[in-house]
């Protein structure tokens, strides 16, 4: 059984650029939850999202940052004209179910903004 | 406000010997109280996890203390070993409206010496 897939695993844009990073789930799993880790810090919480839905958005920068989930295909999470601030590892995460406790962590991608 | 104080920032054990990092949360909706593991370059991977309706629980050489009432909660290593070193975090998870966030501390550093 795979694992939570991210790509790309590395990602370099210039300031201005838009980024697309994205995320498959494990199989069987219809959450999926995005976290973003600046360099010596824990990760933050961004959006949490079912098939076709957010569920919860409140960590989400008000501007620039948006995120899907469709019914078919990977999660996309995409930051537009990404400035340097936006260099950070994001995670995504996959659960089975509402109601399942435990998410389970992709390998990340890491955003470097030049 | 920083709802979930961990610490240590790092600890450095000889191998053999117990880590014990610590973990303080203030938001009592919390329903959830996992430990996380991460490596250099990789995701976070759960280690162990708890609910508020047990105090403790063991899964080999792992252990979760857990105080409700004080609202803290422990991650114990028995017997560590130089392959146990990496960063930990806490991670409570939201209740109420926030039930899929995780909110991840800042993170210890383990160094286990040979």
């Amino acid at each position: 059984n795979a694992g939570v897939m991210q790509n790309p695993r590395h990602l370099v844009r210039r300031r201005g650029q838009e980024a697309r990073l994205r995320c498959s789930p494990m199989k069987g799993h219809s959450h999926v939850y995005w976290y973003r880790q600046l360099p010596e810090e824990g990760l933050k919480f961004m959006v949490y999202l079912q098939k076709e839905n957010i569920i919860d958005e409140s960590g989400m920068p008000k501007e620039r940052f948006s995120a899907e989930f469709p019914k078919e295909g990977p999660s996309i999470l995409r930051i537009q004209q990404v400035v340097r601030g936006d260099s950070a590892a994001y995670f995504c995460a996959s659960s089975p179910r509402t109601g399942e406790y435990e998410q389970y962590f992709g390998p990340g991608t890491r955003l470097t903004v030049t | 406000q920083q709802q979930v104080k961990q610490s240590p920032q790092s600890l450095i054990v000889q191998k053999g010997g117990i880590s014990i990092i610590n973990c303080a949360y203030e938001n009592t909706a919390f329903d959830y109280f996992p430990w996380y593991q991460q490596f250099p370059g990789k995701g976070p991977a759960l280690l162990i996890a708890i609910r508020p309706d047990v105090s403790e629980k063991k899964e080999g050489r792992f252990t979760i203390s857990f105080n409700k009432s004080a609202k803290q909660f422990s991650l114990h290593i028995m017997d560590s070993q130089p392959g146990d070193s990496a960063t930990y975090f806490c991670a409570p998870r939201g209740g109420g409206t926030s039930y899929g966030k995780l909110t991840f501390g800042q993170g210890t550093i383990l160094t286990v010496h040979p």
